[in-house]
């Protein structure tokens, strides 16, 4: 298994252009998920999905978007990017969505809005 | 929401020393984790715990439900165990709930 996939690793934008970051698994989870990691605060929820064609708001949604088509792929979508959406953004995923599992992380892309 | 607070910030050791890091949360969970970031790296899992003490290699973790507390301990700490320690708790019922929340993490840089 390749477990959670992400791309790009790495990216620079500039402000008020559009990106979608790409995330797969192919660990059959019900439940995928996007943070994002800013230095002195602990990991933030965006946004997750509890299954293709299920998507909620977590914490901090706002200027980004989800779509769940498949089990496998969970794209964030940055809309018009804004300085304040440079962080590092990890996508995640479980085994299912009613009970405590362990969580499997991506590598994580890091994204720098100038 | 759920207030998870970690400490230390920031740990240096020498190599060889136990290691103890601690985290405590406000409100009652269904299980709480311990997660590894090496610098520059990906996330890892290194347990998931609801009751008790769980043991993996040179660490374990402890967890105190009434106490609202949680640590995680290294024996003989090497180098390679530099890296920022986090722990996240989830709690909730039915489809969707079982969030993590997040501590701010710990740094722990162990010198040879």
């Amino acid at each position: 298994n390749a477990g959670v996939t992400q791309t790009p690793k790495f990216q620079v934008l500039k402000t008020g252009q559009s990106m979608t970051l790409q995330c797969a698994q192919d660990m059959n989870h019900e439940y995928m998920s996007w943070y994002r990691q800013d230095p002195g605060m602990g990991l933030r929820l965006i946004h997750y999905s509890v299954g293709a064609g299920i998507t909620d708001q977590g914490e901090v949604p706002n200027g980004y978007n989800v779509s769940r088509s498949t089990t496998e792929d969970f794209p964030l979508r940055l809309l018009s990017a804004a300085p304040s959406q440079t962080s590092v953004y990890f996508c995640a995923s479980r085994y299912s969505t009613h009970q405590s599992h362990e969580q499997y992380f991506g590598p994580g892309t890091r994204l720098t809005v100038t | 929401k759920n207030e998870v607070e970690q400490s230390p910030q920031n740990l240096t050791a020498q190599e060889g020393e136990f290691i103890t890091i601690n985290c405590s949360y406000s409100v009652g969970i269904s299980a709480l984790h311990w997660l590894q970031q090496h610098p520059g790296g990906g996330i890892v899992s290194l347990f998931m715990l609801s009751s008790g003490k769980k043991k993996h290699g040179r660490l374990i973790a402890t967890i105190n439900i009434q106490e609202k507390h949680s640590s995680l301990h290294i024996t003989a700490s090497h180098p390679r165990d530099s890296a920022v320690y986090i722990c996240a708790v989830t709690q909730g019922s039915g489809a969707g709930s079982y969030q993590l929340t997040f501590g701010k993490g710990t740094k722990l840089s162990v010198i040879p």
